[in-house]
């Protein structure tokens, strides 16, 4: 069965800096797919970048990008050159035929 | 392009009484839907899911149900609702393709008092 593991409850970081935040996964499939989501305190999910178990390099998406180690089974986002508008909870995704999501991660950026 | 609706987006209800609601997706055909519920503080846990219309999986057994009128339609009722039905829900669709991305809807804030 999949399993997400985001192990960081809650982070602050000063604005400006760049932010990692971590998700390893589980799963026997070869072929799978890992995501990142946003939740502002407005609750909607926004989907920030996603990341095939065969491409080769790293996705980006502007600030974003997705530290893919496999042998490592690990899915750390970086958000770059953070803002006070990336205050937000962040949730880690698999799928294979359903998406499992982390418990997740509250970041506060401070000003 | 694609845009996915729900409402109401606040509903505080009493205990026991019915609950509908509405999920409609826009600018795409056949998807998938997902009704997800999040408790405060805490997680997605899936609720149901639907591959077509008249089809649904029930993920969670609960007094909660599901059901898919039209192609882009996705309704989440109660008979009579718990304190424990109290959360925020999502709805998401994606391609009936793998691995895609899910996009969730704006979400209902359910309270029950």
């Amino acid at each position: 069965a999949q399993k997400i593991t985001q192990t960081q409850p809650g982070m602050f970081v000063q604005e400006k800096e760049a932010v990692t935040l971590d998700c390893t996964y589980d799963t026997s499939d070869q072929s799978y797919g890992l995501f990142w989501y946003k939740q502002p305190s407005s609750g909607e999910m926004i989907f920030l970048i996603y990341q095939g178990s065969y491409d080769e390099q790293n996705a980006t998406e502007g600030r974003y990008s997705l530290n893919f180690q496999k042998a490592r089974k690990s899915a750390n986002l970086v958000i770059s050159a953070s803002q006070l508008g990336d205050s937000a909870m962040y949730f880690c995704a698999t799928r294979d035929d359903k998406i499992i999501f982390g418990k997740g991660t509250r970041l506060h950026i401070l000003p | 392009s694609q845009t996915i609706h729900q409402w109401p987006a606040t509903l505080v209800q009493p205990v026991g009484s019915p609950l509908s609601l509405e999920c409609t997706v826009e600018g795409t055909s056949n998807p998938n839907l997902y009704w997800y519920r999040q408790a405060a503080g805490r997680g997605l846990q899936l609720l149901f899911y639907s591959v077509g219309i008249g089809q649904i999986s029930s993920e969670v057994p609960q007094n909660l149900s599901a059901s898919r009128p039209q192609d882009r339609q996705f309704i989440l009722s109660s008979k009579k609702l718990l304190l424990s039905d109290s959360g925020f829900y999502l709805c998401a669709w994606d391609t009936a393709k793998g691995l895609e991305t899910q996009y969730f809807g704006p979400g209902t804030r359910l309270l029950v008092l």
